[in-house]
């Protein structure tokens, strides 16, 4: 099966602290891309970061950096100095090999606490 | 660029009646995809064009469902006859040739069969 699970429905912080979102993916192929895709109330998608897998170093924009265990099949997400603007649905994605299209985990709701 | 643009933002129809969602993707943009969103199933692949030509369309639901890309700038997906199960928010996204390059979005139809 080509899935991608995000364990965590809903997640909550802190303003100004750390986060960590989970991400797992199934997978038989070695070259792959990964995503992590924020959506805000306004229902806009929006790609926070992105990690080639054939990369061993962990991508990072600003805040946001991921952990990447491939071995693991693992993909998470830092958020960190949370800001009230980061409250979103996170959406883990994973490419698929040849085919061209993207497959999405089933959510987590950010909650930032202020 | 104005991004990829979708209209309707919002349709609301009745059982049994026709709908038609429209996508405008990013000029030279290789590739749209049309993705469903519901709580129940998160971000589903419906279908997604390569150079105006349909790729995959076997996440379509059923014969109901039908998608056409006369041209480069255009876009439709339609149900017919709608179903009070379709009522979700239908994504149109488009990306350049390259699989390691992002998804961007349109804003969505919020679609309500009653």
């Amino acid at each position: 099966a080509q899935t991608v699970t995000q364990s965590q429905p809903e997640m909550s912080v802190q303003e100004a602290e750390t986060v960590t979102l989970s991400c797992t993916y199934d997978t038989s192929e070695s070259d792959y891309y990964l995503f992590w895709y924020k959506q805000p109330p306004s229902r806009q998608m929006i790609l926070v970061i992105r990690q080639e897998a054939y990369k061993q170093q962990n991508a990072t924009e600003n805040r946001f950096s991921v952990n990447f265990q491939k071995a693991a099949k693992s993909f998470s997400l830092k958020i960190s100095d949370s800001q009230l603007g980061d409250a979103a649905m996170y959406f883990c994605a994973r490419s698929i090999q040849g085919a061209q299209k993207l497959v999405f985990g089933q959510g987590t709701r950010l909650t930032i606490n202020p | 660029d104005a991004g990829v643009i979708q209209s309707p933002r919002h349709e609301v129809t009745e059982m049994g009646q026709e709908v038609t969602l429209r996508c405008k993707p990013i000029s030279g943009h290789d590739y749209l995809f049309w993705y469903r969103q519901t709580m129940m199933r998160g971000l589903e692949l419906l279908i997604y064009f390569n150079n105006n030509v349909p790729i995959d369309d076997s996440g379509m639901p059923e014969d109901r469902f039908s998608a056409k890309m006369p041209n480069a700038s255009f876009s439709t997906l339609k149900i017919q006859p709608s179903e009070p199960r379709d009522s979700a928010v239908y994504f149109c996204a488009s990306r350049g040739g390259r699989r390691s390059e992002k998804l961007f979005f349109g804003s969505g139809t919020q679609l309500s069969v009653l």
